[in-house]
Parts: C-alpha cells; structure tokens; sequence
C-alpha cells in the first residue's frame, strides 16, 4: 500500500516532442505529489508537486496532471529538450506523525532526449 | 539562500567499519530527512529529524543511525558496514516537515564499502 509505481523505466523523446511519465499509487492517504529531476552526479530537484484539490497544475514547461479516483498523475514535458535528459522520480507523501519528512519514491524514469 | 551540504562527497570503507556522514540544511530549516539511493532499491526512508529529535524512521536494520543538531545539522552513522550498504545517501532538509513535505535534496555522498 505504500508503494508508488512509476513507468516506463525508461523513455526516449526526439526534441520538440511531449515526455509523459506515468505513477499510481494504492495509498488513499497520499496527499502531496511532487516530481523530482535527478542528473548524475546530483541529488534530486523538485520540479513541481500537487495536491489532490486539483486536477493539473502547469510550471513552464513541465505539467502535472492528477487524477485521484484513478489513483494516478502523470508528468508532462512539453517541447521536450537535450537539456531534460535526466531521470525523473515520481513520489508520494501523507500527512500525520507517523509519516513526517517521508516520501514514497516511484522507481524512476530515464528519459532521453534526442537533438 | 545556500542549499543543503554534504559531506563527504565520496567515501571509500571497508566491511565491519562504520562511517558517519553529514549534512547541513538550508538555512532556517528545521526538518531534515535521509534516504538511500540504490539501483536496485531506488530511494528509500532511513529517518527524519526534526528539532533534535527522531520524528520517523523506515525499515533499516538498528546499524543505520542518526542524529540532529541544536544547529539543525543532522549526521547519520552506518557501524559494522556491509557490502551492500554501498549507496548514494541523501539528506534532504524541509521548513518544519509540515504536510507539505516539501524537501530539496544535497548532492548526497557515494560510500563505496569493499
């Protein structure tokens, strides 16, 4: 119940294109999603987090859309660049004691961007 | 703002010795949280601290240790160390590890343990 499924493992977009990236979840308590941008060598950044009191929400060029009766939300790249080549983590978090500063990591997604 | 420091950045051990590790948040942050990052595993919760104290702890066995600061800098402690300890570890600091949960991660240090 706690784990998040991301997919595909891996992806590889010609530049210009839309990167999606897709997560589930069982967790009903889930309530803060936020994507992480991860290059090799560095830690993860947060790229964008939503809550499920909405149904997408838009940074620029990346969008998260969120779909909570179907337990998913997805991470769309729009006009995908060489730039956004990096792995992408999906992750999960629910408030209460028991659950402060955790967050639920999806599996990963490697996405490749071809100039 | 400076953003949140490790240290070391690499660490070479050996099985049976222990390391510490330490990680400094983002200034006025009070929440610090640690992860592993394996291939296999992906990123898993050791624990969080928040205002010198545990607040939550995953599924690690009791050699995975930690601690907080009155500084909010945070260091974790692996004794007895096992082939398989070998990770990037990540220490991510939040405001007050409120709902929002909102982290930025360091950069991590690579231990190696041959």
């Amino acid at each position: 119940q706690q784990q998040v499924k991301q997919s595909p493992q891996s992806l590889i977009v010609q530049k210009g294109g839309i990167s999606i990236i897709n997560c589930a979840y069982e967790n009903t308590a889930f309530d803060y999603f936020p994507w992480y941008q991860q290059f090799p060598g560095k830690g993860p950044a947060l790229l964008i987090a939503i809550r499920p009191d909405v149904s997408e929400k838009k940074e620029g060029r990346f969008t998260i859309s969120f779909n909570k009766s179907a337990k998913q939300f997805s991470l769309h790249i729009m006009d995908s660049q060489p730039g956004d080549s990096a792995t992408y983590f999906c992750a999960a978090s629910s408030h209460g004691s028991s659950n402060t500063g955790k967050l639920i990591f999806g599996q990963g997604t490697t996405l490749q961007v071809k100039p | 703002k400076a953003g949140v420091t490790q240290t070391p950045r690499y660490l070479i051990k050996t099985r049976g010795q222990q390391v510490t590790l330490s990680c400094s948040p983002i200034s006025g942050h009070r929440s610090v949280s640690w992860y592993q990052q394996t291939p296999g595993q992906g990123l898993q919760f050791l624990f969080e601290y928040f205002s010198e104290t545990q607040r939550n702890k995953g599924n690690f066995p009791g050699r995975f240790s930690g601690r907080q600061f009155s500084n909010s800098r945070s260091e974790m402690n692996v004794s007895t160390l096992e082939l398989g300890d070998s990770a990037l570890y990540l220490c991510a600091s939040s405001h007050a590890g409120n709902q929002n949960n909102e982290q930025f991660f360091g950069p991590g240090t690579r231990l190696t343990v041959l």
